[in-house]
Order: C-alpha cells, then sequence, then structure tokens
C-alpha cells in the first residue's frame, strides 16, 4: 500500500538558518504530494502541494519538488523564523485510495 | 467562508462517560475523516464516510462510534469503552475523489479526569 516516510525529529535550527526536512514516498502510479503545517494546539492545515513531477509547490517562503525519479518531496526554506516552529506533515493523495496517507510528522523548532 | 469547524474545543469527561465531538462541513465535501493525535505522535485514523449514510473503521476504531446522516455532518462519540481517550481528536474532510487535499477542523481535546 501507500506510504510516506519523513526523517523524525525534531529539527532545531537558528533563526535564518536554511531548512530541509526529507520525505519520501511509496504508491502506486503517480500520487499528488503535500505538505502540511501543524501550529500548537491547531488542526493541520496545507502549506503546499505537486500534482504531477517535476512541479515546485510554494508558499510562505517554503518550497518542495516533486522528484519522481527518487520519489520524494523534501520541504526546504531558505531562510526560517521563530514563527515557522510548528509540526509539519508530508501527505499523498494517490489512485488507490482517496483516503489522504499522511507521514508520522517533523517538529521544527526556531531558536531566536 | 467555507470550512470544518468543530466543537467543543475542550472537553472533560468523567471516567465510565461517553461524549460526543462534533465536525460540521460547509465545503459541499463527501467524504469526512476522524483522527486521533496523541503528544510527539502523527495521525491515526478512527472511522471514516465517503458519502451519506456509510461510514467505515480506520485503524483504531475501538471504542468509538460515529454516525453520518448528513453530508455536512460526521459526530464522533468516544465511549466508555475506550481505555485511553485522551488525546487530540482531528476531523477532516475531502472531496472524495483521489489525489486531492484534505481540510482539517481546529481539533478538540479531550482530557479524563
Amino acid at each position: 500500500g501507500d506510504s510516506v516516510t519523513q526523517m523524525e525529529g525534531p529539527v532545531t535550527l537558528s533563526e535564518e538558518a536554511f531548512l530541509t526536512i526529507n520525505c519520501t514516498y511509496t504508491a502506486t502510479g503517480y500520487p499528488s504530494l503535500f505538505w502540511y503545517v501543524q501550529y500548537p494546539g491547531e488542526g493541520l492545515q496545507l502549506l503546499l502541494k505537486a500534482t504531477k513531477a517535476d512541479d515546485k509547490g510554494s508558499n510562505k517562503g517554503f518550497e518542495a519538488t516533486y522528484r519522481k525519479e527518487t520519489t520524494s518531496f523534501h520541504l526546504e526554506k531558505g531562510s526560517v523564523q521563530v514563527s515557522d516552529s510548528a509540526v509539519y506533515f508530508c501527505a499523498l493523495g494517490g489512485a488507490g485510495s482517496y483516503i489522504p496517507t499522511f507521514g508520522r510528522g517533523t517538529s521544527l523548532i526556531v531558536h531566536p | 467562508d467555507g470550512g470544518i469547524t468543530q466543537s467543543p474545543k475542550y472537553l472533560f469527561r468523567k471516567e465510565g462517560q461517553n461524549v460526543t465531538l462534533s465536525c460540521e462541513q460547509n465545503l459541499n465535501h463527501d467524504a469526512m475523516y476522524w483522527y486521533r493525535q496523541d503528544p510527539g505522535q502523527g495521525l491515526r485514523l478512527i472511522y471514516y464516510s465517503q458519502i451519506v449514510n456509510d461510514f467505515q473503521k480506520g485503524d483504531i476504531a475501538e471504542g468509538y462510534s460515529v454516525s453520518r446522516e448528513k453530508k455536512e455532518s460526521f459526530p464522533l462519540t468516544v465511549t466508555s469503552a475506550q481505555k485511553n481517550p485522551t488525546a487530540f481528536y482531528l476531523c477532516a474532510s475531502s472531496n472524495g475523489t483521489a489525489y486531492t487535499e484534505a481540510f482539517f477542523g481546529q481539533g478538540t481535546r479531550l482530557t479524563v479526569v
């Protein structure tokens, strides 16, 4: 079945550092890929998405590129802020099921 | 604005009681889901529904029940059979087709007292 693997956290960075959170997937065919963000005590919000190979999703300075050859969708940001501290979930929506498949989440802590 | 609303935000339950968590959406979505999230853990699927009057068990359905009498509503009941109900509960919806994203409510934090 479909699955998503994310790097374990927490990821701890200083403000203005470069961020990468790795995400790889296993799926039948060519799924859509998503990154969600969850701030403390809140639900998940869609951060960005990509629907086909080589697409780049971007939002609020975050980017991720759909790499079919490496089955990856790594999240990057050039300069993180304290307000980016949250849990980030990688997810896919595939042909096998309408139910989205989530990774375990990666906690990001940004220090001033 | 369209969205998905969960209530209440905080809920306290005495041992042996059943409690019901509300989830309402006005996105005209066919599919709805309930997830449980424990501290430092990912999302675990409790129940899901693709159409009215039909729902399926997820990975951790024991001790929970749901109904889907209306397209916009998908309440979750945490029964006394759920031995460890303290958790953060998230409701979500989607248009019920493959490749599409889910939309989440703000969550309900349930605590057993």
